[in-house]
Parts: C-alpha cells; structure tokens; sequence
C-alpha cells in the first residue's frame, strides 16, 4: 500500500499521560499536515511541514501538543499531560510541492482520553 | 481570513437520482483552490475533485462535477447517478496558499435504494 499511513489507528489513555502518533507520508509527497477533527465537525489544522520545516501551526494549539518531521519523510505528533477534550480523531495528510495541490489523507488515529 | 461554509447537515437522495451538495467561501485572495473531500463511515478522508480559481472550465472527475460560480463565491458539488456506496459525510475544502487548508462542517449524504 503506497498510501498515508498512521498508527497506531486508536489510542486510549487516561487523563494526564502523554501520547505519540507517527504517520507516514506518501514517500514523493513533501509536505505534511496534522489535524483535528471531533464528531460532526470538519477537520481542524494543527500544524504543516515542508519537508523537514515545521512552516505553520495553528494559534489553537497549545504548548502541549508537538510535532516533529525529523528526515522530511515520517512525522510524529505528541500530546503531553492529556486531557479529555482532546478526545478526537487526529488525522494527518500529505500532498505533491505544488501550492495548491490536493492532499491525501490517511486513516487517522482516533484518541479517547478516559 | 479564510471560511467555508455548508449549509447542508443532511441530504437524501434516490438511488440513480442527482444530487447537488452547497459550498459557498470567502477569501480575498485572487489565487486559491477548491477541494472536495468524501468521509465514508470508516473515517478516511477520500479526495474527489479539485478546481483551481483561474479556471474557466468547471472540473470534471467521472460522476463528480464542480459547479463554480466565481462571482458568488460558490463551488457546489454535483453527483450524477447516484449509488448506494455514495452515502458519507462531504466536506469541502479551500486554500490559497498550500499552508492551510480550511474545511467546512460537511454535509451527511444518504442514498435511498
């Protein structure tokens, strides 16, 4: 499968823990996008990279969420000290150099903190 | 800044009918892309069409059609000949500069057989 991958696909915590998702991009694809999104909702921007560049990232982010592309190919997106309305799926998307290209979309990873 | 906006929680429509999902937007910027995504039960964003703001032709993808009215700042989805399997949420989605993307709160589309 040459898609968007995530893992692990759920996560279920308790309040407080941290928590780590990788996702792995379209292997040609250099840029990369994290979002958020709750029931009924659509998704909500985290935060973008351009190769390894961490280029964008959205004011509703808090400074316990952080994300890293180290290589320009995987990234991973980190919540500490988790708490309950984080609960969510966090969906991550890559997409061709080109400014206005469409991404791809992998399955997400859906968060339930207890 | 930049709004999309869907007005349509939930549509019906019958099995081979046609059916057209609204999406209206607002940016000031002159050079942007419009996107619409299809979100079955199982939660994997599917990327169906895309139209680019200087394009004159609306875009095309098999059942998929996307009716751009630049002026009114529309860019409504149309599916002809609908099918069971196209039941699922429908987001559209816009961006001007390939940094942020901005999607509406979709619209729940349900085939009836």
């Amino acid at each position: 499968d040459t898609g968007v991958s995530q893992d692990p696909r759920h996560k279920i915590t308790k309040r407080g823990q941290n928590v780590t998702f990788r996702c792995d991009p379209i292997s040609e694809h250099n840029r990369l996008y994290w979002y958020r999104q709750t029931l009924g909702q659509g998704p909500e921007f985290l935060t973008y990279f351009q190769n390894e560049a961490q280029l964008e990232k959205s004011r509703l982010l808090s400074d316990r969420f952080s994300a890293e592309r180290p290589k320009g190919s995987f990234s991973t997106l980190e919540i500490q000290r988790t708490e309950q309305g984080d609960s969510a799926m966090y969906l991550c998307a890559s997409s061709l150099g080109l400014a206005l290209h469409e991404q791809y979309f992998g399955p997400g990873t859906r968060l339930t903190v207890t | 800044a930049q709004k999309i906006t869907q007005t349509q929680p939930g549509m019906f429509v019958q099995e081979k009918e046609a059916v057209t999902l609204d999406c209206t937007y607002d940016t000031s910027d002159q050079s942007y892309g419009l996107f619409w995504y299809k979100q079955p039960s199982s939660g994997e964003m599917i990327f169906l069409i895309y139209q680019g703001s200087y394009d004159e032709q609306n875009a095309t993808e098999g059942r998929y059609s996307l009716n751009f009215q630049k002026a009114r700042k529309s860019a409504n989805l149309v599916i002809s000949a609908s099918q069971l399997g196209d039941s699922a949420m429908y987001f559209c989605a816009m961006t001007s500069t390939g940094n942020q993307f901005y999607f509406g709160t979709g619209t729940s589309l349900t085939v009836i057989p």
